[in-house]
């Protein structure tokens, strides 16, 4: 059992449409990090969310972190193919990092 | 800066053979990290470094042993490889451990076990 579940797995949409991804966990944690990565690289920081009930706005990626502090979501509005990549939720329960299992988006122009 | 650079980009190896990832980062970072990464799975931690001379094993560890001699380099070493350890390798480093750290990757090491 994975520590952070994300869902859904793949997503494959047209460009303009709007998406939501989730990240959720039964574990309490004091932030949540999203990462993006692109095929043939390492992952890159987008945002920390540290606040229960935050949200943070990334031009056109919204972010929220649960009021409980177990689940995150990513939305973003009308998708472009340069959001075309892996998305990751990561938490740090003690001194490790954990990556959920990722969101593979496609936008189709 | 070069950030974190990995060493080498793909690797193939034959079951039982022995190799060294090489990891390095130019940013002074006290937390270094090696992620393996396979389809579905996303990143999963195998070994972690919180400072030269300190290391402990993540969620993965097995076949796998890691060194800290200096604050710049921590390299992973395969012991016999197996299939089972085809995969993308990542490493990581970041300032600390804290959770609102962030994590600089390097670009991976494709490695096939045949």
């Amino acid at each position: 059992t994975q520590l952070l579940e994300q869902s859904p797995q793949f997503l494959s949409i047209q460009e303009g449409e709007n998406l939501t991804v989730y990240c959720n966990s039964s574990s309490v944690f004091s932030s949540l990090q999203w990462y993006r990565q692109e095929p043939g690289e390492g992952p890159v920081l987008l945002v920390t969310v540290v606040t229960g009930g935050e949200v943070k706005k990334l031009k056109r990626l919204t972010f929220q972190f649960g009021d409980a502090r177990k689940d995150s979501s990513l939305h973003i509005t009308a998708a472009q193919p340069g959001d075309t990549g892996l998305y990751l939720c990561a938490g740090v329960p003690g001194n490790q990092f954990y990556f959920g299992t990722g969101t593979s988006l496609t936008v189709i122009p | 800066n070069a950030g974190v650079t990995q060493t080498p980009k793909f690797q193939v190896l034959k079951t039982g053979q022995s190799m060294t990832l090489q990891c390095a980062q130019d940013m002074n970072h006290e937390y270094m990290s090696w992620y393996r990464q396979d389809p579905g799975m996303g990143l999963r931690l195998i070994h972690y470094s919180v400072g030269a001379g300190i290391t402990d094993q993540g969620e993965v560890p097995n076949g796998y042993n890691v060194s800290r001699s200096t604050t710049e380099d921590f390299p992973l070493r395969l012991l016999s490889a197996a299939p089972s350890q085809t995969s993308v390798y990542f490493c990581a480093s970041g300032e600390d451990s804290l959770s609102t750290d962030t994590q600089y990757f390097g670009p991976g090491t494709r490695l096939t076990v045949l």
